[in-house]
C-alpha cells in the first residue's frame, strides 16, 4: 500500500527562524511529488511540483528538495513570517497507478512572534 | 481569472438523506479531483474528472459518485449519508489533471458537511 509520511506533524518556531519538514514516502514510480500548503479553515494551495528528475525546486521563502533514491522529500522554510502558520501537506502521484494521489497527513506548523 | 467555486459552502444533513456538491473549475481547465478531508484521515481523494469522464477514482463506497458537464462543472453526490460522511470536501481544477506531471491544481475554499 501507498504510504507518504511526514514529520514533525506538529511544529513551534519564532517569527524569522528558518524550518524544515520531512517527507518520506514509498510510492514509485512517482509521476511528481507536491507540496501544499492549507490555512484553516481553506482550499489547500499548490507550493511546488517536482518530477523524479528534479531534486530541489523554489517558491519564494520556500525549497523543496527531493532524493528519489532515498524517497524521501523536504520542505525548507527561510525566514518564517506568522502568515506561514498553517498546515503544510506532501502528495505523491503514483506512475502505475493512473497517477492517483497519495497524501501525507501534513505537517502543522506555528509561527510566534 | 476567477477561481475554483463550490457551492454551497456550509450544509447540514440528516443521517439517510442524500447531497450534492458543485464545483466550477478556473475557466479553460478540464479536469476536476474531488477530495474528502477529516481530523482523523486528512485528505483522501476521491475521483477524477477529465472531459466528462471519470478518469481516477480513490477507496470510497459506491455512495460517492460523481459526474461532470460539458462546461467542466461537476457535482459530487453521496447518497445514504452516514455520520462518519462529515467533512470537507474540497474540488481542485487543472488542465490536464493528475496525468499532467507538473500541472498545478487550483482547489475550491470546500464545502463543509454536518451529518447529523
Amino acid at each position: 500500500k501507498n504510504q507518504v509520511e511526514q514529520s514533525p506533524q506538529s511544529l513551534i518556531i519564532l517569527e524569522g527562524k528558518n524550518c524544515t519538514l520531512q517527507c518520506n514516502y514509498t510510492v514509485s514510480p512517482f509521476s511528481n511529488l507536491r507540496w501544499y500548503k492549507q490555512d484553516t479553515g481553506r482550499g489547500p494551495v499548490s507550493l511546488t511540483i517536482m518530477t523524479f528528475s528534479e531534486n530541489t525546486k523554489s517558491n519564494g521563502r520556500y525549497t523543496a528538495t527531493l532524493d528519489a533514491d532515498t524517497k524521501q522529500s523536504s520542505l525548507h522554510i527561510t525566514a518564517s513570517q506568522l502568515s506561514d502558520s498553517a498546515s503544510y501537506i506532501c502528495v505523491v502521484s503514483d506512475y502505475n497507478a493512473g497517477n492517483m494521489l497519495t497524501f501525507g497527513g501534513g505537517t502543522r506548523l506555528m509561527v510566534k512572534p | 481569472k476567477a477561481g475554483v467555486t463550490q457551492t454551497p459552502r456550509y450544509l447540514i444533513k440528516t443521517r439517510g438523506q442524500q447531497v450534492t456538491l458543485s464545483c466550477s473549475p478556473i475557466s479553460g481547465h478540464r479536469s476536476v479531483s474531488w477530495y474528502q478531508q477529516t481530523p482523523g484521515q486528512g485528505l483522501q481523494f476521491l475521483f477524477e474528472y477529465f472531459s466528462e469522464t471519470q478518469r481516477n477514482k480513490g477507496n470510497f463506497p459506491g455512495r460517492f459518485s460523481g459526474r461532470q458537464f460539458s462546461n467542466s462543472r461537476s457535482e459530487m453526490n453521496v447518497s445514504t449519508l452516514e455520520l462518519g460522511d462529515s467533512a470537507l470536501y474540497l474540488c481542485a481544477s487543472s488542465r490536464e489533471g493528475t496525468s499532467g506531471r507538473s500541472d498545478t491544481q487550483y482547489f475550491g475554499p470546500g464545502t463543509r458537511l454536518t451529518v447529523l
